[in-house]
Protein backbone atom coordinates (compact mmCIF):
# COMPACT_ATOMS: atom_id res chain seq x y z
CA UNK A 1 0.00 0.00 0.00
CA UNK A 2 1.41 3.38 -0.77
CA UNK A 3 2.11 5.98 1.72
CA UNK A 4 1.26 9.22 1.61
CA UNK A 5 2.81 11.42 -1.13
CA UNK A 6 3.83 15.19 -1.80
CA UNK A 7 4.92 17.42 -4.64
CA UNK A 8 7.15 18.66 -5.01
CA UNK A 9 10.07 17.38 -2.63
CA UNK A 10 11.71 20.69 -3.23
CA UNK A 11 10.62 24.19 -4.38
CA UNK A 12 12.15 27.48 -4.91
CA UNK A 13 10.68 30.96 -5.55
CA UNK A 14 11.08 34.11 -5.35
CA UNK A 15 8.96 36.39 -3.28
CA UNK A 16 6.15 37.21 -4.66
CA UNK A 17 5.53 34.63 -6.85
CA UNK A 18 2.78 31.26 -5.85
CA UNK A 19 3.36 27.98 -4.79
CA UNK A 20 1.03 25.04 -5.06
CA UNK A 21 2.14 21.65 -2.98
CA UNK A 22 -0.21 18.59 -3.15
CA UNK A 23 -0.71 15.80 -0.96
CA UNK A 24 -2.03 12.66 -2.03
CA UNK A 25 -2.68 10.63 1.50
CA UNK A 26 -3.12 6.90 1.82
CA UNK A 27 -6.54 5.91 0.12
CA UNK A 28 -9.26 5.54 1.76
CA UNK A 29 -7.91 7.79 4.56
CA UNK A 30 -10.73 10.67 5.47
CA UNK A 31 -8.84 12.73 7.51
CA UNK A 32 -5.74 14.76 5.78
CA UNK A 33 -3.95 17.50 8.14
CA UNK A 34 -1.28 19.93 6.82
CA UNK A 35 1.40 20.94 9.40
CA UNK A 36 4.76 23.05 8.72
CA UNK A 37 8.37 23.46 10.34
CA UNK A 38 9.52 26.87 10.01
CA UNK A 39 13.40 26.67 10.30
CA UNK A 40 14.29 26.08 13.90
CA UNK A 41 11.12 25.68 15.10
CA UNK A 42 8.43 22.98 15.88
CA UNK A 43 6.09 21.53 13.49
CA UNK A 44 2.80 23.50 13.68
CA UNK A 45 -0.84 22.79 12.63
CA UNK A 46 -1.95 24.38 9.89
CA UNK A 47 -5.22 22.41 8.88
CA UNK A 48 -7.29 19.59 8.85
CA UNK A 49 -10.12 18.23 6.36
CA UNK A 50 -12.34 15.25 7.19
CA UNK A 51 -13.17 14.27 3.71
CA UNK A 52 -13.44 17.77 1.67
CA UNK A 53 -14.74 19.80 4.25
CA UNK A 54 -12.23 22.18 6.35
CA UNK A 55 -12.92 20.60 9.92
CA UNK A 56 -10.18 23.09 11.60
CA UNK A 57 -8.10 26.23 10.24
CA UNK A 58 -7.14 27.70 13.12
CA UNK A 59 -3.40 26.82 12.44
CA UNK A 60 -3.50 28.37 8.87
CA UNK A 61 -1.33 31.46 9.26
CA UNK A 62 -3.10 34.11 7.14
CA UNK A 63 -5.20 34.92 3.70
CA UNK A 64 -1.95 34.53 1.42
CA UNK A 65 -2.53 30.51 2.47
CA UNK A 66 -5.14 28.42 0.45
CA UNK A 67 -6.35 24.82 0.70
CA UNK A 68 -8.28 22.85 -0.98
CA UNK A 69 -9.33 19.08 -1.32
CA UNK A 70 -11.10 17.76 -3.96
CA UNK A 71 -13.44 15.31 -4.03
CA UNK A 72 -12.22 14.16 -0.52
CA UNK A 73 -9.28 12.88 -2.25
CA UNK A 74 -6.11 14.81 -2.74
CA UNK A 75 -5.32 18.33 -1.42
CA UNK A 76 -3.38 21.06 -2.82
CA UNK A 77 -2.19 24.27 -0.17
CA UNK A 78 -1.28 27.08 -2.44
CA UNK A 79 0.77 29.93 -1.24
CA UNK A 80 -0.15 33.47 -2.83
CA UNK A 81 2.09 35.84 -3.04
CA UNK A 82 4.93 33.99 -1.06
CA UNK A 83 6.61 35.60 1.35
CA UNK A 84 10.17 34.96 2.72
CA UNK A 85 8.68 33.83 6.08
CA UNK A 86 6.11 31.18 4.46
CA UNK A 87 10.45 29.32 3.79
CA UNK A 88 9.65 25.87 5.44
CA UNK A 89 8.72 21.97 5.26
CA UNK A 90 5.19 21.44 4.84
CA UNK A 91 4.41 18.00 6.10
CA UNK A 92 0.93 15.92 5.08
CA UNK A 93 -0.50 13.22 7.40
CA UNK A 94 -3.10 11.32 6.78
CA UNK A 95 -5.69 9.23 8.97
CA UNK A 96 -8.66 6.74 9.16
CA UNK A 97 -11.88 7.48 10.23
CA UNK A 98 -11.70 8.53 13.97
CA UNK A 99 -14.82 9.55 15.17
CA UNK A 100 -14.95 6.55 17.59
CA UNK A 101 -11.43 5.98 18.30
CA UNK A 102 -8.12 7.64 17.56
CA UNK A 103 -6.22 6.65 14.29
CA UNK A 104 -2.77 7.38 13.64
CA UNK A 105 -1.73 9.80 11.81
CA UNK A 106 0.79 8.56 8.56
CA UNK A 107 2.90 11.56 7.64
CA UNK A 108 4.26 12.20 4.15
CA UNK A 109 8.06 13.17 3.18
CA UNK A 110 7.76 16.66 3.04
CA UNK A 111 7.86 19.44 0.75
CA UNK A 112 10.66 22.04 1.62
CA UNK A 113 9.68 25.29 0.11
CA UNK A 114 12.43 28.46 0.23
CA UNK A 115 11.38 31.76 -0.35
CA UNK A 116 14.18 33.93 -2.00
CA UNK B 1 -4.17 25.62 24.84
CA UNK B 2 -1.78 22.80 25.26
CA UNK B 3 2.21 22.88 24.83
CA UNK B 4 5.03 20.65 24.24
CA UNK B 5 8.51 21.34 25.63
CA UNK B 6 11.94 19.39 24.72
CA UNK B 7 14.59 20.72 26.47
CA UNK B 8 17.25 19.19 24.32
CA UNK B 9 17.91 20.16 20.66
CA UNK B 10 20.65 18.10 20.37
CA UNK B 11 21.89 14.66 22.56
CA UNK B 12 24.97 13.46 21.05
CA UNK B 13 25.83 9.83 22.45
CA UNK B 14 28.13 6.90 21.99
CA UNK B 15 26.90 3.27 20.24
CA UNK B 16 25.62 1.11 23.29
CA UNK B 17 24.93 3.93 25.56
CA UNK B 18 21.39 4.38 27.07
CA UNK B 19 19.95 7.78 26.04
CA UNK B 20 16.57 9.48 27.20
CA UNK B 21 15.20 12.46 25.61
CA UNK B 22 12.49 14.31 27.57
CA UNK B 23 9.17 15.54 27.17
CA UNK B 24 7.09 17.58 28.98
CA UNK B 25 3.44 18.84 28.11
CA UNK B 26 1.20 21.67 29.47
CA UNK B 27 -2.66 20.81 29.44
CA UNK B 28 -5.52 21.87 31.12
CA UNK B 29 -7.54 18.63 29.75
CA UNK B 30 -6.25 14.68 28.70
CA UNK B 31 -4.34 14.28 26.41
CA UNK B 32 -3.20 11.61 23.70
CA UNK B 33 0.93 11.29 23.53
CA UNK B 34 3.60 10.45 21.06
CA UNK B 35 6.85 9.98 19.86
CA UNK B 36 7.33 10.42 16.40
CA UNK B 37 10.77 10.08 14.75
CA UNK B 38 12.45 11.78 11.74
CA UNK B 39 15.22 9.85 10.13
CA UNK B 40 17.29 11.76 7.32
CA UNK B 41 15.87 12.46 4.52
CA UNK B 42 12.34 10.58 5.03
CA UNK B 43 8.96 11.80 6.37
CA UNK B 44 7.68 11.40 10.15
CA UNK B 45 7.25 7.87 11.63
CA UNK B 46 5.33 7.00 14.50
CA UNK B 47 7.49 5.76 17.35
CA UNK B 48 5.20 5.08 19.98
CA UNK B 49 1.98 6.52 21.70
CA UNK B 50 0.06 6.22 24.72
CA UNK B 51 -3.77 6.23 24.70
CA UNK B 52 -4.22 5.03 28.00
CA UNK B 53 -3.66 2.18 30.15
CA UNK B 54 -0.24 1.00 31.23
CA UNK B 55 1.41 4.04 31.97
CA UNK B 56 4.42 2.24 30.37
CA UNK B 57 4.60 2.02 26.46
CA UNK B 58 7.25 -0.07 24.51
CA UNK B 59 8.33 0.24 20.65
CA UNK B 60 9.56 -2.76 18.34
CA UNK B 61 12.96 -1.28 18.33
CA UNK B 62 14.01 -1.10 21.81
CA UNK B 63 12.77 2.34 22.97
CA UNK B 64 9.82 2.93 25.72
CA UNK B 65 8.57 5.95 27.32
CA UNK B 66 6.61 6.43 30.37
CA UNK B 67 3.21 8.76 31.45
CA UNK B 68 3.99 10.72 34.30
CA UNK B 69 0.70 12.29 35.03
CA UNK B 70 2.11 14.04 38.33
CA UNK B 71 4.99 15.85 36.44
CA UNK B 72 3.53 15.72 32.93
CA UNK B 73 6.20 14.10 31.08
CA UNK B 74 6.65 11.51 28.77
CA UNK B 75 10.13 10.94 28.46
CA UNK B 76 11.72 8.80 25.98
CA UNK B 77 14.47 5.86 26.76
CA UNK B 78 16.46 3.60 25.26
CA UNK B 79 19.23 1.44 27.64
CA UNK B 80 21.30 0.86 24.12
CA UNK B 81 21.60 2.55 21.18
CA UNK B 82 22.88 1.87 17.95
CA UNK B 83 24.21 4.05 15.15
CA UNK B 84 20.56 3.60 13.26
CA UNK B 85 19.16 5.85 16.14
CA UNK B 86 20.56 8.71 14.63
CA UNK B 87 17.64 11.00 13.77
CA UNK B 88 15.55 13.88 14.86
CA UNK B 89 12.70 13.33 17.55
CA UNK B 90 9.78 14.58 18.29
CA UNK B 91 7.28 14.46 21.10
CA UNK B 92 3.47 15.22 20.59
CA UNK B 93 0.37 15.50 22.01
CA UNK B 94 -3.18 15.67 20.92
CA UNK B 95 -6.79 16.30 22.86
CA UNK B 96 -8.86 13.67 23.68
CA UNK B 97 -11.88 13.86 22.00
CA UNK B 98 -10.62 16.46 19.73
CA UNK B 99 -9.80 16.04 15.75
CA UNK B 100 -6.71 14.83 16.82
CA UNK B 101 -4.35 17.37 15.57
CA UNK B 102 -1.03 17.66 17.14
CA UNK B 103 0.52 20.13 19.28
CA UNK B 104 4.78 19.17 18.73
CA UNK B 105 7.34 20.30 20.74
CA UNK B 106 10.71 21.50 19.03
CA UNK B 107 12.45 18.30 18.47
CA UNK B 108 15.68 16.56 19.56
CA UNK B 109 18.68 15.24 17.58
CA UNK B 110 20.06 12.26 18.76
CA UNK B 111 23.13 11.82 17.23
CA UNK B 112 24.73 8.11 17.45
CA UNK B 113 28.58 7.99 17.59
CA UNK B 114 30.32 4.87 17.02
Amino acid sequence: EAGVTQFPSHSVIEKGQTVTLRCDPISGHDNLYWYRRVMGKEIKFLLHFVKESKQDESGMPNNRFLAERTGGTYSTLKVQPAELEDSGVYFCASSQDDRISYNEQFFGPGTRLTVL
Amino acid sequence: AQSVTQLDSQVPVFEEAPVELRCNYSSSVSVYLFWYVQYPNQGLQLLLKYLSGSTLVESINGFEAEFNKSQTSFHLRKPSVHISDTAEYFCAVSLRGSNYKLTFGKGTLLTVNP
